[in-house]
């Protein structure tokens, strides 16, 4: 079984901060990690994923997350946040042979102040 | 090239009713699974379909069901509809059944209120 911990459901930071949210994972196999983000009213976007080719993974709009097994961490970074990365974001693990089926965390709200 | 599409956008049923939410696949993928999304909470699989055959089940009670059509559109039907499963219901598409490294693309998602 897999599921991911997500800690802290809300996080604020300031116009050109770093950006952290946390993930921590449990998989008895190797896991395919993914981080999402959804904009009020609106569905899953991907920002990146993890598929065991490198431990540094870079995404879309600047996010990047490094897989740490030691850890069993996949914390998501950005150098510098901006206003509209304010948003709700998903962690989610799966494993091959599961099926399309992902297991999500509670999500971490985002919240950027000037 | 069109995303995910779902109908319709926005429900409100009464308890005891049933309802039946549409997805529609991106171009070329033939997998399609459906997620429930509890307002604070994030998104819970409930089945993945793949060549008309359902490929996983999520932990839902069997008020839940699906189909997918040869188009590998997909409906997903809720009986006896219950205060709780008022939620948003997403559905992503993907190429392959196989999970794994797989992305899954998600729709905007059918938001339902049940009064």
């Amino acid at each position: 079984a897999q599921s991911v911990t997500q800690l802290g459901s809300h996080v604020s930071v300031s116009e050109g901060a770093l950006v952290l949210l946390r993930c921590n994972y449990s998989s008895s196999v190797p896991p395919y990690l993914f981080w999402y983000v959804q904009y009020p009213n609106q569905g899953l976007q991907l920002l990146l994923k993890y598929t065991s080719a490198a431990t540094l993974v870079k995404g879309i709009n600047g996010f990047e997350a490094e897989f740490k097994k030691s850890e069993t961490s996949f914390h998501l970074t950005k150098p510098s946040a901006h206003m509209s990365d304010a948003a709700e974001y998903f962690c989610a693990v799966s494993a091959a042979g599961t099926a399309s089926k992902l297991t999500f965390g509670t999500g971490t709200r985002l919240q950027v102040t000037l | 090239d069109a995303g995910v599409t779902q109908s319709p956008t926005h429900l409100i049923k009464t308890r005891g009713q049933q309802v039946t939410l549409r997805c529609s696949p991106i171009s070329g993928h033939k997998s399609v699974s459906w997620y429930q999304q509890v307002l604070g909470q994030g998104p819970q699989f409930i089945f993945q379909y793949y060549e008309k055959e359902e490929r996983g089940r999520g932990n839902f009670p069997d008020r839940f069901s699906a189909r997918q059509f040869p188009n590998y559109s997909s409906e997903l039907n809720v009986n006896a509809l219950l205060l709780g499963d008022s939620a948003l219901y997403l559905c992503a598409s993907s190429l392959t059944p196989s999970g794994g490294p797989e992305t899954q693309y998600f729709g905007p998602g059918t938001r339902l209120l049940v009064l």
